[in-house]
């Protein structure tokens, strides 16, 4: 049964670029959370969603960054004209249907704006 | 204020000591308090989960938590090489489905 995968685990970008970084849940995981992770900083949610709606998004920045859960396929996080303080780890966890609390988490994309 | 507060350490042990961990956070709801584990350049594990109040014990760790004085622990017993890493508290208002605060996370280091 393998994990919550992401992709790409490393990506750079020049400013004013697009990234788009991909989510698979677990197996039988219907709700997807993003965090973003600062260089010695705690893991900042950004947003929840589950199968084509967006649940909660309080935590996106209202400008240049967009989610997304289609009925198929991955989880796509994308940052339009990416800037250097964009430069993160970003973070999915997702969990089941039944929206447990227990999430598990994948090993990150690495985003570096240069 | 930060909602969660964690001293970032490092915290450096030898191996075999008894570690505590600890946060603070400033916001009474929280119901749900969680620890989890990262090591470097990968993602957080849940380690220990609890539910309001009280004591709860895996293996080793021990996880702790006052509401009344808005304070969570962790304890690592007979502490290993192995259990370097980034420890973080995070906590929730409700179950499932909604977002989770984090600490900033303190970095333990266990000498051989």
């Amino acid at each position: 049964n393998a994990g919550v995968m992401q992709n790409p685990r490393h990506l750079v970008r020049r400013r004013g670029q697009e990234a788009r970084l991909r989510c698979s849940p677990m197996k039988g995981h219907s709700h997807v959370y993003w965090y973003r992770q600062l260089p010695e900083e705690g893991l900042k949610f950004m947003v929840y969603l589950q199968k084509e709606n967006i649940i909660d998004e309080s935590g996106m920045p209202k400008e240049r960054f967009s989610a997304e859960f289609p009925k198929e396929g991955p989880s796509i996080l994308r940052i339009q004209q990416v800037v250097r303080g964009d430069s993160a780890a970003y973070f999915c966890a997702s969990s089941p249907e039944t929206g447990l609390t227990e999430a598990f988490f994948g090993q990150g994309t690495r985003l570096t704006v240069v | 204020q930060k909602e969660v507060e964690q001293d970032p350490g490092p915290l450096s042990v030898p191996e075999g000591a008894i570690v505590s961990l600890n946060c603070t956070y400033s916001n009474s709801a929280f119901q749900y308090f969680m620890w989890y584990r990262q090591y470097s350049r990968k993602g957080p594990e849940l380690l220990m989960y609890t539910y309001s109040s009280g004591n709860k014990e895996d293996g080793r760790f021990t996880a702790q938590v006052d509401k009344s004085s808005k304070y969570i622990s962790l304890f690592i017993r007979d502490s290993q090489p192995s259990d370097s890493a980034t420890y973080l508290c995070a906590m929730r208002l409700q179950a499932g489905g909604f977002k989770t605060i984090f600490g900033a996370g303190t970095r333990l280091f266990v000498k051989a």
